[in-house]
């Protein structure tokens, strides 16, 4: 079973605050992921991690930065949050591999930005 | 990037079959992946297809994938007011290093 988990679940926070979200997985995967998510659906890959020390950035700009230092832990930090910020963060798990690797997400954090 | 393109909004009655569809581009791609998004929350893996399989059933749920025409559906037999959410395919492409490419996403409304 899927086990991974991201805190807090909603976050209501002025701008200019500096914000760390976090998400953590207990199965021992090393591709780690973070998505936005807006009211229109899509998905989009913000950031993805292949194991510890690695980061790269995703398909969508964004001004957040990630680390990895554990292979459980997958923080998102923004130094300064601005109302654009405002939106769902989905962040996601998987094995390594060639073969079946479907993503396990956790419940998502959802951003707003006073 | 390979862009996976889904139909936006489908409604349909209780009972009802549903059948959410999804184009994509990657021929090479082993598996595809349907997944389950409810209100608040984060996506549920559903069910998957592995490529060189042309249906796979799973209780309620039925996957069709044409891979000529790269189009995967998604059939729910008796469909029930808790299979409202969004749905989303995603293909995974072959090696270790790929990135996984979600659909847009498919709105299914149960009417009761």
């Amino acid at each position: 079973e899927a086990d991974i988990y991201q805190t807090p679940r909603y976050l209501v926070i002025g701008t200019g605050k500096k914000i760390t979200l976090e998400c953590s997985q207990t199965m021992g995967h090393d591709k780690m992921y973070w998505y936005q998510q807006d009211p229109g659906m899509e998905l989009h890959l913000i950031h993805y991690s292949y194991g510890v020390n690695s980061t790269e950035k995703g398909d969508l700009s964004s001004e957040s930065t990630v680390s990895r230092i554990r292979t459980e832990h997958f923080p998102l930090t923004l130094e300064s949050a601005r109302p654009s910020h405002t939106s769902q963060y989905l962040c996601a798990s998987s094995e390594t591999g060639g073969g079946n690797q479907p993503q396990h997400f956790g419940d998502g954090t959802r951003l707003s930005i006073l | 990037g390979e862009d996976v393109e889904q139909s936006l909004f489908l409604s349909v009655r209780e009972g009802d079959s549903s059948v959410i569809n999804c184009t994509y581009t990657d021929s090479s791609s082993t598996y595809l992946y349907w997944y389950k998004q409810e209100p608040g929350a984060g996506l549920q893996l559903l069910t998957y297809i592995f490529s060189n399989m042309d249906m796979k059933q799973d209780q309620r749920l039925t996957v069709l994938l044409n891979k000529k025409d790269k189009h995967l559906s998604l059939r729910i037999a008796d469909t029930q007011t808790g299979d409202s959410a969004i749905y989303f395919c995603a293909e995974n492409p072959p090696g270790g290093y790929q990135k996984v490419t979600f659909g847009t996403g498919t709105k299914l409304q149960v009417i009761p």
